[in-house]
């Protein structure tokens, strides 16, 4: 969805480096999600915002940390990263009320040598 | 926990023929089941929904079929096309205070429709 803009969108790094992966929107949402992708292991929940001063931990937070600099704005870092960080990441958003639908970025793949 | 079992992981249909995929869920707070759809090198979309006060919801060739005192749904696609191959996941959202909700997704099923 061109509404929500993920860089970037391949990364390679080394063991122990820092990253930020950077999330940005345009749809006005409130909530903001990150999610990570491994091959059969489906969506995992990372962290969630449901507003600029409400963060959350997901389901595998550890390891990573996150920043909401601003309504359309969500960072993902890896602090220290490690190989079995290597995988999809995707960004996504949603509006408050209504059916919660989630829009979901094109995704990041991150490789962590 | 997974909350959300979902089957199979992966399915292989004729063109043409009839996909099924189903979804398993234990907590009765989920209210309301969404399924997205993701095709190589996208996000996932949403594909279609269903409330539990309804047992079936059709959009075309694609149909969600809810058995509620089961905890099941499951995803039908009629008349396969080539251009459905793409991985489905099903979805489950729950309350999480005031009105604020979080999506519990199953771990996806890698469709291929071959012509």
């Amino acid at each position: 969805d061109a509404d929500v803009t993920q860089t970037p969108r391949n990364r390679i790094t080394k063991t122990g480096k820092r990253i930020m992966l950077e999330c940005s929107q345009t749809k006005g949402h409130d909530r903001m999600y990150w999610y990570r992708q491994d091959p059969g292991l489906g969506l995992q929940l990372i962290y969630y915002s449901f507003d600029v001063k409400d963060i959350n931990k997901g389901e595998i937070s550890d390891g990573y940390s996150v920043s909401r600099q601003a309504q359309a704005k969500f960072s993902l870092s890896l602090e220290s990263a490690i190989p079995n960080q290597t995988a999809l990441y995707f960004c996504a958003t949603s509006e408050r009320g209504g059916t919660d639908t989630q829009y979901f970025g094109p995704g990041t793949r991150l490789t962590v040598l | 926990q997974q909350q959300v079992k979902q089957s199979p992981q992966s399915l292989i249909v004729q063109k043409g023929g009839i996909s099924i995929i189903n979804c398993a869920y234990e907590n009765t707070a989920f209210d309301y089941f969404p399924w997205y759809q993701q095709f190589p090198g996208k996000g996932p979309a949403l594909l279609i929904a269903i409330r539990p006060d309804v047992s079936e919801k059709k959009e075309g060739r694609f149909t969600i079929s809810f058995n509620k005192s089961a905890k099941q749904f499951s995803l039908h696609i009629m008349d396969s096309q080539p251009g459905d191959s793409a991985t489905y996941f099903c979805a489950a959202r729950r309350r999480t205070g005031g009105s604020n909700y979080k999506l519990t997704f199953g771990k996806g099923t890698l469709l291929t429709v071959n012509p």
